[in-house]
């Protein structure tokens, strides 16, 4: 059975510090590893990863995937409140359309 | 455009009751999906069509779950009876091509509380 499992779960961080989250997968036929914003309301597309050490960058926020070691990371450096958010970590396989999600980081940082 | 359309917002109904959540894709996205969103299981994937047709229901918990798309504009999720361990938000999501484009959309949601 296809699995993600993010870690930590919970993290709290002060304005400004920088952070990682992590994401590690178990799935068969690996095709992609995606992440995803949620606020109050519905998960926003971050970024997708296909390929193994290539870094995806987006302003403050960026991403890696180690395809040998079967994880991923999103670190955000000068965290802002907006950034307070569930972080989610979904896999695709070969063939597959749907995407397995992680449990989700919650992430909280403070003015 | 107007995104992914759910209705309704918020649902509060007794055990047993039939519930039907609704759903509008983007226009023009082939596939939906329905995912349901708890504190202890995260999103789950319930089942996904593909233009029109349910193509994995394996996420659907059991046979009080039914889900249709009788058109590329509309899906419902119906469950019937309704059980408090139904609680839950539910999402509707499109995509126009295969999903690992990563291009998934994600309505607003439909929290459904059963008492």
């Amino acid at each position: 059975e296809d699995k993600v499992v993010q870690s930590p779960l919970s993290l709290v961080v002060h304005e400004g510090d920088t952070v990682t989250l992590n994401c590690s997968y178990e799935v068969t036929n690996f095709r992609s590893l995606l992440w995803y914003k949620q606020e109050k309301k519905a998960p926003t597309f971050l970024f997708m990863l296909t390929s193994s050490g290539i870094e995806k960058k987006s302003g403050r926020l960026s991403s890696i995937l180690d395809k040998k070691e079967l994880f991923s990371i999103l670190n955000i450096t000068a965290t802002q409140t907006g950034d307070s958010a569930v972080y989610l970590c979904a896999v695709g396989g070969q063939g597959a359309q749907k995407l397995v999600f992680g449990q989700g980081t919650r992430l909280t940082i403070n003015p | 455009d107007a995104g992914v359309i759910q209705s309704p917002r918020h649902e509060v109904t007794e055990m047993g009751q039939e519930v039907t959540l609704r759903c509008k894709p983007i226009s023009g996205h082939n596939s939906l999906f329905w995912y349901r969103q708890t504190m202890m299981r995260g999103l789950e994937l319930l089942i996904y069509f593909n233009n029109n047709v349910p193509i994995d229901d394996s996420g659907m918990p059991e046979d009080r779950f039914s889900a249709k798309m009788p058109n590329a504009s509309f899906s419902t999720l119906k469950i019937q009876p309704s059980e408090p361990r139904d609680s839950a938000v539910y999402f509707c999501a499109s995509s126009l091509a295969l999903v690992y484009t990563g291009e998934l959309f994600f309505g607003e949601g439909s929290r459904l509380t059963v008492l």
